[in-house]
C-alpha cells in the first residue's frame, strides 16, 4: 500500500490567491482528517469525514477554508483567498472505522503564503 | 477539557540515556492515549499507545507509564539513540468519537 498521498509537497503562493491541497487516503479507510501544523499551535484538527461526509468542521478557522470529499479516494482542502497567516504544514490522515484507532498520516503540504 | 498538555517543549539527552516526556489531560472521557513520532519532512507515525485500564505498556525501548488518578501519562525512551532524534506528540481520543487531540510536541535531540 502506498499510504496516504498528499499533493503538492510544497506550495508557494501570493496573498489573495486560491490554494487547493489534495489527499488520497488509504484504500478501505472510512475516516479522513485534515490537520494543520504550526510552531505556535502544534497539530490542529481542521475537519474530518466519515464515508465521504463531513462530520466535524469546528476546527476550520474561517469561511476562507473549505474541504470536500467527492469520493472515497480523494479529498481537497481549499483556501480562498489565502493569507500569510495560513502558512503552515497541512496534513491529511486516514484510519479505519473499526478495529484500530491508528492514524496514518501523509507527508504533508508545506504552504507558504507571501 | 479537550486539551492535552505536553512538556518539555524540547529535550537534549546523551546517547544511552533515558528520555522522558510528560503529558496531562483533563477530559476523563478520553480512553486511548497514543504517542506519535515525527521526523523532519514526514508526517507523524504511531509509536506506541495505551488504554487507561493498564498502568504501563512497553514495546522495545519505548514505555508508556499511565497514572489514571493524576490524569497523566509519560513516554520513556530507554538507551536513547541519535536515530531517536525527532518530534514526539502525545495524544488522546475517546470512545464514541473519532477526533484525536494532540499535545504541542517535544523536540528530542540525542547527542552522540
Amino acid at each position: 500500500d502506498a499510504g496516504v498521498i498528499q499533493s503538492p509537497r510544497h506550495e508557494v503562493t501570493e496573498m489573495g490567491q486560491e490554494v487547493t491541497l489534495r489527499c488520497k487516503p488509504i484504500s478501505g479507510h472510512d475516516y479522513l482528517f485534515w490537520y494543520r501544523q504550526t510552531m505556535m499551535r502544534g497539530l490542529e484538527l481542521l475537519i474530518y469525514f466519515n464515508n465521504n461526509v463531513p462530520i466535524d468542521d469546528s476546527g476550520m478557522p474561517e469561511d476562507r477554508f473549505s474541504a470536500k470529499m467527492p469520493n472515497a479516494s480523494f479529498s481537497t482542502l481549499k483556501i480562498q483567498p489565502s493569507e500569510p497567516r495560513d502558512s503552515a504544514v497541512y496534513f491529511c490522515a486516514s484510519r479505519t472505522g473499526t478495529g484500530s484507532e491508528k492514524l496514518f498520516f501523509g507527508s504533508g503540504t508545506q504552504l507558504s503564503v507571501l | 477539557q479537550q486539551q492535552v498538555k505536553q512538556s518539555p517543549q524540547s529535550l537534549i539527552v546523551q546517547k544511552g540515556g533515558i528520555s522522558i516526556i510528560n503529558c496531562a489531560y483533563e477530559n476523563t472521557a478520553f480512553d486511548y492515549f497514543p504517542w506519535y513520532q515525527q521526523f523532519p519532512g514526514k508526517g507523524p507515525a504511531l509509536l506506541i499507545a495505551i488504554r487507561p485500564d493498564v498502568s504501563e505498556k512497553k514495546e522495545g525501548r519505548f514505555t508508556i507509564s499511565f497514572n489514571k488518578s493524576a490524569k497523566q501519562f509519560s513516554l520513556h525512551i530507554m538507551d536513547s539513540q541519535p536515530g531517536d532524534s525527532a518530534t514526539y506528540f502525545c495524544a488522546a481520543s475517546y470512545a464514541g468519537g473519532f477526533k484525536t487531540i494532540f499535545g504541542a510536541g517535544t523536540r528530542l535531540f540525542v547527542k552522540a
